[in-house]
């Protein structure tokens, strides 16, 4: 079956620009992530959605960050008015139902997301 | 605080030769934990993971690794590298969704 796709897999925007990446999680995963990924630094966890409870959004950098997943499958990550330090890969995973961390996670390839 | 660390940012060894990646942890209660491994321009994939059981993991492709609860480490092992496990990897804290830095293992021929 297909893993967890993402996209685009580059985005080049402008700053002050809106910007949405996209995720499709592998079907019958109730948990879905998204962590940044930046030049030189690890793996940021940002915010993750599981079955219909309320997302954890504990990770969101600024206000200027959100994340929606409608119909408990594919997710929108948008960030606003983007600015330089946002450039980083942006990567998305999925599980099976979360059991407090216990679960495998499958990632997406990521999204490459520069900002001039 | 909850977190993890993972000391050296790239490791060098010889293809043949034994291999470890570090990695320390810090939580309440018990950990889940997990190494996973980056090739260039991919997303990260599983190796191994500890919930509960034995001490020694195996995984994928020949990896495997020690959990130690009193030097609360979780140290990636494999006992002969090859120029193929080149890669980036990360240890990870399950219950909170932590990653380390990463650490760069590079395997010269």
């Amino acid at each position: 079956g297909a893993g967890v796709s993402q996209s685009p897999s580059n985005k080049v925007t402008e700053k002050g620009k809106d910007v949405e990446l996209r995720c499709d999680p592998i079907s019958g995963h109730t948990a879905l992530y998204w962590y940044r990924q930046s030049l030189g630094q690890g793996l940021e966890f940002l915010i993750y959605f599981q079955g219909n409870s309320a997302p954890d959004k504990s990770g969101l950098p600024s206000d200027r960050f959100s994340a929606e997943r409608t119909g408990g499958s594919v997710s929108t990550l948008t960030i606003q008015r983007t600015q330089q330090e946002d450039s980083a890969v942006y990567l998305c995973a999925s599980s099976l139902e979360s059991q407090a961390g216990k679960n495998i996670q499958y990632f997406g390839a990521g999204t490459r997301l520069s900002v001039l | 605080a909850q977190s993890v660390a993972q000391p050296e940012d790239q490791v060098n060894v010889a293809e043949g030769n034994p291999l470890t990646v570090k990695c320390t942890y810090s939580v309440s209660g018990n950990p889940y934990l997990f190494w996973y491994v980056q090739y260039p321009n991919r997303g990260l994939q599983f190796l191994l993971k500890y919930i509960t059981g034995d001490n020694l993991v195996k995984g994928s492709y020949g990896f495997e690794a020690e959990f130690n609860k009193s030097q609360t480490s979780f140290h990636l092992k494999k006992p002969s590298a090859l120029v193929s496990d080149s890669a980036l990897y990360f240890c990870g804290l399950g219950n909170k969704l932590i990653f380390g830095s990463g650490t760069r293992l590079l395997v010269r021929p």
